[in-house]
């Protein structure tokens, strides 16, 4: 079974631009959740999406956003990029129902604002 | 709100040695789960072991075991002879448990543990 694909891995953008950043689940995963991972604020929880509803958000601006397609692939939208967005975006997976609280992470995006 | 409190920055260790990583964590919840997730440089990260609150055992895997104590609200983890591929940012991390399915992780800052032959 293939794991969790996010594209691209690694992306350079300029302040004010906007990115899109792809997340694939596990086949059969209905959950996906995003993450921002800095060396400053470390792993910080941004949202989460099922049968393509968000369920819920953590605390950042609207300018973080994502969506959930019926195929349960998700991606996320960063406009207006500040320098402080430069992180590692990761995406995670998660079999829901089974209520094992397991999450199957990738391989992450990696982003970098100039 | 939930804390994830891991006081080790970084640690090393020798190859074959063992190692305990601590984490203590704060929360009003009584139902919820306790995670180690390893993290290896420029790789994707993975669950090393979880824990149930409600189970008193202490959870093992291979030559990963935990401490879980309840009451302290601490979740310390153990690596038995250890490795070179264990080198890696460990993340303690919880999650409260939920009917409802939303699993939201949150995490501690992490342990940079480096292996050393």
């Amino acid at each position: 079974k293939a794991g969790v694909t996010q594209t691209p891995r690694y992306l350079i953008k300029t302040r004010g631009q906007q990115v899109t950043l792809s997340c694939s689940p596990i086949s059969g995963h209905r959950s996906v959740s995003w993450y921002q991972q800095t060396p400053g604020q470390g792993l910080q929880f941004l949202f989460e999406y099922f049968s393509e509803t968000q369920r819920n958000k953590g605390n950042f601006p609207g300018r973080f956003s994502g969506r959930q397609f019926s195929n349960s692939r998700s991606e996320m939208n960063v406009s207006t990029l500040e320098l402080g967005d430069s992180a590692l975006y990761l995406c995670a997976s998660s079999p829901v129902g089974e209520n094992t609280g397991e999450l199957f992470f990738g391989e992450g995006s990696r982003l970098t604002v100039l | 709100a939930q804390t994830v409190t891991q006081s080790q920055p970084e640690m090393s260790v020798q190859e074959a040695e063992t190692v305990t990583l601590s984490c203590t964590y704060d929360t009003s919840e009584n139902n919820y789960y306790l995670f180690w997730y390893k993290q290896p440089p420029s790789r994707q990260m993975i669950l090393v072991i979880r824990q149930e609150a409600y189970k008193q055992q202490n959870a093992t895997e291979n030559r990963f075991s935990v401490n879980f104590k309840k009451a302290s609200k601490s979740f310390s983890l153990k690596i038995s002879d250890s490795q070179l591929g264990d080198t890696a940012m460990y993340f303690c991390a919880f999650m409260k448990q939920k009917n409802t399915g939303f699993q939201k992780l949150v995490f501690g800052t992490g342990t940079r543990l480096l292996v050393s032959p």
